[in-house]
């Protein structure tokens, strides 16, 4: 059974970086089967797509956020992560890490909180 | 952008039929998925690939795609399916778009 953790600050100032990572167990980030996701959903709103990593490191970004997003892999510890620059209050929302298997996203972990505040 | 539109609430008495509508331009060209919500839980996926079930999903969940909606039907609707559902929208030109909910309710 894949499951997926996200860990990272609950807090980011504005202006600031916000930086997440996404620890995969019971499956390996380097499968070509598989992408690697990241997904947003501001409190009562709609679920929002940021991006995902395929395992030879080759990324989608969502055309809205794609100059602020940056998602990695690091194969080594079977992990991938999120940075996105410059947030505001806008960006507050909880962030999932997610598993995309062909058109589906089959595995979510529990997602985390990020609040944007001075 | 590519825009989904949902009803944003439904009610179904137990044991009927609920029918959630998703609406997009030209959608049936696109894959259609849907998720279940539940307040404080991460999404489940329950159709794929417009009409196709994960393993584990009851077959109570059937999915349909054609024309500019997709829609997902609970047949047999029970307490436990309460909970937000969220359609998404797939090509290799919008990636994912979702949504913006529905909540079913079963009284």
């Amino acid at each position: 059974q894949v499951q997926l953790q996200e860990s990272g600050p609950g807090l980011v100032k504005p202006s600031e970086t916000l930086s997440l990572t996404c620890s995969v167990s019971g499956g390996s980030v380097s499968s070509a089967s598989y992408y690697w996701s990241w997904i947003r959903q501001p409190p009562g709103k709609r679920l929002e797509w940021i991006g995902f990593i395929y395992y030879t490191g080759s990324t989608t970004y969502s055309p809205s956020l794609q100059s602020r997003v940056t998602i990695s892999l690091d194969t080594s510890k079977n992990q991938f992560s999120l940075k996105l620059s410059s947030v505001t209050a806008a960006d507050a929302a909880v962030y999932y890490c997610a598993r995309r298997e062909g058109v589906g996203i089959d595995y979510w972990g529990q997602g985390t909180l990020v609040t944007v505040s001075s | 952008s590519y825009e989904l539109t949902q009803p944003p609430s439904v009610s179904v008495s137990p044991g009927q039929t609920a029918t959630i509508t998703c609406s997009g331009d030209k959608l049936g060209n696109k894959y259609a998925c849907w998720y279940q919500q539940k307040p404080g839980q991460s999404p489940v996926l329950v159709i794929y690939q417009d009409t196709k079930r994960p393993s584990g999903i009851p077959e109570r969940f059937s999915g349909s795609n054609s024309g500019n909606t997709a829609t997902l039907t609970i047949s047999g609707t029970q307490a436990m399916d309460e909970a937000d559902y969220y359609c998404q929208a797939w090509d290799s030109s919008t990636f994912y778009v979702f949504g913006p909910g529905t909540t079913v309710t079963v009284l």
